[in-house]
């Protein structure tokens, strides 16, 4: 079971906006601003695509942004493209003792 | 450019042993910290285990500590995890990571492609 939650799917419409939520608890997201989102295609290696929160690698487009409030952080997909047809995972450092936790996944769907 | 190349995966029986590589090129290695994360078949992602640049500090996740021993060659500019009792529920793809300077913002920037360990029952 993972430490932080995420809904298993969502999907939109090409052109469309998408928010993923991922929660934690105040011993992970909610007491460091270390959120990162990954990015993984079937059979491929998952892709850093947001760090620190809200902080875009480069090469990432700007479509892509995130958030945090409280013990919950937010990955929003907008204007999407099928390419963007994928699982996303987000992760947090939780401490000295556990480190870092993963995500379930959430599996974006392009309708 | 940067580039993470695992090795060692494969069968083995429950109990026995394994040892991942990771080669690592396009970067310093003994100025980042690595990690090993696995995949289980059709489930998410579980931070396993990390390195510091150095090899002085390490990590590991309850679920194999004890068991899985990383370790780290910058010299080689390779990364290993030596994996004994090995049980069913570590069948997994195994990525090796690398971290960003700062170790516990936990930003894994550069992804290998994987090696898969099969423990068979």
């Amino acid at each position: 079971q993972s430490a932080l939650t995420q809904p298993p799917s969502a999907s939109g419409s090409p052109g469309q906006s998408v928010t993923i939520s991922c929660t934690g608890t105040s011993s992970d997201i909610g007491a460091y601003n270390y959120v990162s989102w990954y990015q993984q295609h079937p059979g491929k290696a998952p892709k850093l695509m947001m760090y620190e929160v809200s902080k875009r690698p480069s090469g990432v487009p700007d479509r892509f942004s995130g958030s945090k409030s409280g013990n919950t952080a937010s990955l929003t997909v907008s204007g999407l493209q099928a390419e963007d047809e994928a699982d996303y995972y987000c992760s947090s450092y939780a401490g000295s003792n556990t480190f870092f936790v993963f995500g379930p996944g959430t599996k974006v769907t392009v309708l | 450019e940067v580039q993470l190349l695992e090795s060692g995966g494969g069968l083995v029986q429950s109990g026995g042993s394994l040892r991942l590589s990771c080669a690592a090129s396009g970067f310093t290695l003994s100025t980042y910290a690595m990690n090993w994360v696995r995949q289980a078949p059709g489930k998410g992602l579980e931070y396993v285990s990390g390195i510091s640049g150095s090899g002085g500090n390490t990590y590991y996740a309850e679920s194999v500590k004890g068991r899985f021993t990383i370790s780290r060659d910058n010299s080689k500019n390779a990364l290993f995890l030596q994996m004994d009792s090995l049980r069913a529920d570590d069948t997994a793809v195994y990525y090796c990571a690398k971290s960003t300077v700062t170790w516990t913002k936990g930003v894994f920037d550069y992804w290998g492609q994987g090696t898969l360990v099969t423990v068979s029952s």
